[in-house]
């Protein structure tokens, strides 16, 4: 059964410039978690969708969106990029959500994002 | 506002020496305690989900073990290819709107020394 995958592995783009970001999850799974990671601030959630819906939202400025498609593929999406969105972007997919149930979170590779 | 605390931040290891990493958490009505593993450059991978007080899981070197405030990793005569670091993560109750997101800890860096 193939993982998650994650496209493009690196970027590297300029301040101002905005970047896209594409996940798709384990067949099966409907729910793709967003997070950022960085040495200082570790992983940090961005956002869950479910069934093409945005079900929550961490604590990260409007910049940051993404959305879900009936495929249950995803992508995320950085506006007006800053130096300290250089990060590591991992998606995480999973069965249900967690609807009813715990439900374990499947990790891509991440895409390396560097932002000059 | 759920906290989860990783400790020893880093730790170093022979060959063999067994040990323990610990994982801290404050959360209302915690539904579930994940481990990762993640090497360096690449995603975490999962290792264990451990849902109440006093469950136990094993994966080869590896036992994790859940109290009502932590939860310990504990790593039975490691080995070099154990070097990597550990994410602990909890999840809070789900609250219908969608609440499943997970609140990771800044993970203990293990490194095991031939």
């Amino acid at each position: 059964k193939a993982g998650v995958t994650q496209t493009p592995r690196y970027l590297i783009k300029t301040r101002g410039q905005q970047v896209t970001l594409s996940c798709s999850p384990i067949s099966g799974h409907r729910s793709v978690s967003w997070y950022q990671q960085t040495p200082g601030q570790g992983l940090q959630f961005l956002f869950e969708y479910f069934s093409e819906t945005q079900r929550n939202k961490g604590n990260f400025p409007g910049r940051f969106s993404g959305r879900q498609f009936s495929n249950s593929r995803s992508e995320m999406n950085v506006s007006t990029l800053e130096l300290g969105d250089s990060a590591l972007y991992l998606c995480a997919s999973s069965r249900t959500g967690g609807t009813g149930r715990v439900d374990e979170q499947f990790f891509g590779p991440g895409t390396r994002l560097t932002v000059l | 506002e759920d906290q989860v605390t990783q400790s020893p931040e880093a730790l170093r290891l022979q060959e063999g020496e067994s040990s323990s990493l610990n994982c801290s958490y404050t959360v209302s009505g915690l539904r579930g305690l994940f481990w990762y593993r993640q090497d360096p450059g690449k995603g975490p991978e999962f290792l264990f989900t451990l849902y109440s007080a006093g469950e136990e899981k094993e994966k080869e070197r590896l036992k994790a073990t859940l109290t009502k405030k932590e939860s310990f990793l504990h790593i039975t005569a490691p080995k070099p290819e154990d070097s990597a670091t550990y994410l602990c993560a909890v999840q809070a109750p789900y609250t219908g709107a969608g609440s499943y997101q997970l609140t990771f800890g800044k993970g203990t860096k293990l490194s095991v020394i031939p």
